[in-house]
């Protein structure tokens, strides 16, 4: 079956503009997750998504915001950029829901975002 | 806050010898997981580990959970060049919100 699918997978943009990130994520997965990856600061979680809800949100400012579609499909929207949001933005969609077990998450590939 | 410490940060290796991989946290975690993640590319899960002092094996690779659920560790024997990449280890901190370490690069040499 096919895996998480990111679009675009590197895209360049300048200071001060905005930016929209989608996920597509394994069919039957309800439950799409946004990090951010820099060298510096590792992988960090943004926010996630189930059933078109915002469940958990990351420490991230509120130029950071995400969206959920009924077919599951989310995207990700990055507003004002600051050269600081360059980073590989990773989506990952997971079945388990909260209290079930063990989440299982399987990553996309991400989208490489450079602000200049 | 919970943080997870990942050592070492860089490691590179000739192949066949072995090396261990450190992930400590003062925080307790319902689960870990372990990645590793090719340049380009986005982590792919390695383990998932559970309870307390479960150890794992996928081929040559032993996972092992500390018994308090705090601590895991990444043994891999026999390194080969394919094993090379970014290892990193994560806590389950619910609601699908992953606590990840800073990461390992491995380098295995021929």
């Amino acid at each position: 079956k096919a895996g998480v699918t990111q679009t675009p997978r590197y895209l360049i943009k300048t200071r001060g503009q905005q930016v929209t990130l989608s996920c597509s994520p394994i069919s039957g997965h309800r439950s799409v997750s946004w990090y951010q990856q820099t060298p510096g600061q590792g992988l960090q979680f943004l926010f996630e998504y189930f059933s078109e809800t915002q469940r958990n949100k990351g420490n991230f400012p509120g130029r950071f915001s995400g969206r959920q579609f009924s077919n599951s499909r989310s995207e990700m929207n990055v507003s004002t950029l600051e050269l600081g949001d360059s980073a590989l933005y990773l989506c990952a969609s997971s079945w388990v829901t909260v209290g079930s077990g063990a989440n299982v998450l399987t990553f996309g590939a991400g989208s490489r975002l450079t602000v200049l | 806050t919970q943080l997870l410490e990942q050592s070492p940060q860089f490691l590179s290796i000739q192949e066949g010898e072995n090396l261990t991989v450190y992930c400590n946290s003062s925080s307790v975690f319902s689960s870990l997981q372990w990645y590793r993640q090719e340049p380009g590319e986005g982590p792919v899960l390695l383990v998932t580990v559970v309870t307390g002092g479960e150890v794992k094996k996928l081929k040559r690779l032993t996972f092992q959970f500390g018994d308090a659920r705090k601590d895991s560790s990444l043994h891999i024997t026999a390194a080969q060049t394919g094993d090379t990449g970014l290892y990193l280890c994560a806590g389950d901190s619910g609601g699908n919100k992953l606590v990840f370490g800073a990461g390992t690069i491995l380098r295995v040499k021929s």
